[in-house]
């Protein structure tokens, strides 16, 4: 059963550490996302690649967030310095191709104290 | 971008009872039309999709409309159970691909 995955599933971090979420895609999909959820509230597109290739990130503050595939087999969300409202789930998900269903991960739970 | 829109974005209902929730959208290229189901403390998971070609899609207790003249689609929950309860989003996906999801709908099932 494919299956988007996600590391760390839970992260408590201090204010001004480093966080680095992590994303497998489902073998195949050439489409990633990032999405952002605090509260059970909706889900906040913070960046997406295609092929690789970052398509859109304008819903990222780049001033300490940065994402990155350095493969099609893993991308990565980075948050420099972290900061306690950066506290939410974050979702990968992945797809292939444009118009199709996206399949999300289980989530990064991440607590900035 | 796409604006989407989603009412109610609350809903009570009995069980048994009949759920509907409408996705409004401003971009008149979109063609694929999703329903996600998210559960407390879960991921987003697909429900039912339809495509800008047909009218109406069905899977059991669950369907959904499209009026594409209106720019506009529905998700309808019938025979209502508590295992329904959650919070639904919708997706309208033009050329570009998922990007923005509707605000949501908690959708609560009093047994």
């Amino acid at each position: 059963d494919a299956r988007v995955t996600q590391t760390p599933r839970h992260k408590v971090t201090e204010m001004g550490q480093e966080v680095t979420m992590r994303c497998q895609p489902i073998l195949g999909h050439n489409t990633v996302f990032w999405y952002r959820q605090t509260m059970m509230q909706g889900l906040e597109l913070l960046a997406y690649f295609r092929n690789r290739a970052p398509l859109d990130d304008s819903g990222m503050p780049k001033d300490r967030f940065s994402a990155e595939m350095p493969d099609a087999t893993l991308a990565t969300l980075k948050i420099q310095p972290s900061e306690p409202r950066d506290s939410a789930v974050y979702f990968c998900a992945s797809g292939q191709g444009t118009g199709n269903t996206i399949y999300f991960g289980e989530g990064s739970w991440l607590t900035v104290v | 971008g796409e604006n989407v829109e989603q009412h109610p974005s609350t809903l009570s209902v009995q069980e048994g009872d009949s759920a509907v929730i409408k996705c409004t959208y401003s971009d008149s290229a979109s063609n694929y039309f999703p329903w996600y189901k998210q559960e407390l403390g879960k991921r987003p998971q697909l429900i039912i999709d339809i495509r800008s070609n047909v009218g109406e899609k069905k899977d059991q207790r669950i369907a959904v409309t499209l009026n594409k003249t209106a720019k506009h689609f529905s998700l309808h929950i019938t025979e209502t159970q508590p295992e329904d309860s959650a919070v639904y989003f919708c997706a309208p996906v033009s050329g570009a691909n998922n990007l923005f999801f509707g605000t949501g709908t908690r959708l609560t099932v009093i047994p």
